[in-house]
């Protein structure tokens, strides 16, 4: 199994731009997350998803858009990038039953940086 | 709302020179307690879930405790490869899927 593959791993985008970030998940879990990582923050939770066709908001959700048309992937989409959009992005998931509630899955990051 | 808070923020050992890291937490109703791993460049990787004070995990050189406002995660004799940030998060009753993470502790342990 691959887990979470999360792609591109770096990106640079100017001030405007619009991009996707692509999360893959080959575990057949359910649940399914994206958060931020800034410098001397804590992970934030931007969104997340309970199952295909089901997406709620997180703490951060302003800038950014999910879908979840299949369970095994789960995009993230900035609209109208911003400098404050700069950051690490983790997508992580977890299966719905059977296991700790916190044992989250993680991919390797994606860093995004915005000029 | 749910608080956690991390310290040392950074801490220098070295090998074979066990120490404590403290998670100092405030929810609403703790759900569970949940110590990760994070390498540079990489993903948290998941180590441990306290769910009640008292509780006790164990995981080759860690220990990982808690009480009812507070966290700790025990190194013994540490081996440079345990060098990583440590993170805490929380989940309390009322915060449905979220957890809330601490900023972490950044381990380095040298020879």
């Amino acid at each position: 199994n691959a887990g979470v593959t999360q792609t591109p791993k770096f990106r640079i985008l100017k001030i405007g731009q619009s991009m996707t970030l692509q999360c893959a998940q080959d575990m057949n879990h359910n649940y399914m997350y994206w958060y931020r990582q800034d410098p001397g923050m804590g992970l934030k939770l931007i969104y997340y998803s309970v199952g295909a066709g089901i997406t709620d908001k997180g703490e951060v959700p302003n800038g950014y858009n999910v879908s979840r048309s299949t369970t095994e992937d789960f995009p993230l989409r900035l609209e109208l990038a911003a400098p404050s959009q700069t950051s690490v992005y983790f997508c992580a998931s977890r299966p719905s039953s059977g296991s700790d509630f916190g044992e989250l899955f993680f991919g390797e990051g994606s860093r995004l940086t915005v000029l | 709302e749910d608080q956690v808070t991390q310290s040392p923020e950074a801490l220098r050992l070295q090998e074979g020179e066990s120490s404590s890291l403290n998670c100092s937490y405030t929810v609403s109703g703790l759900r569970g307690l949940f110590w990760y791993r994070q390498d540079p460049g990489k993903g948290p990787e998941f180590l441990f879930t306290l769910y009640s004070a008292g509780e006790e995990k164990e995981k080759e050189r860690l220990k990982a405790t808690l009480t009812k406002k507070e966290s700790f995660l025990h190194i013994t004799a540490p081996k440079p490869e345990d060098s990583a940030t440590y993170l805490c998060a929380v989940r309390g009753t009322g915060t449905a899927s979220k957890l809330t993470f601490g900023t972490g502790t950044r381990l380095q342990v040298t020879l």
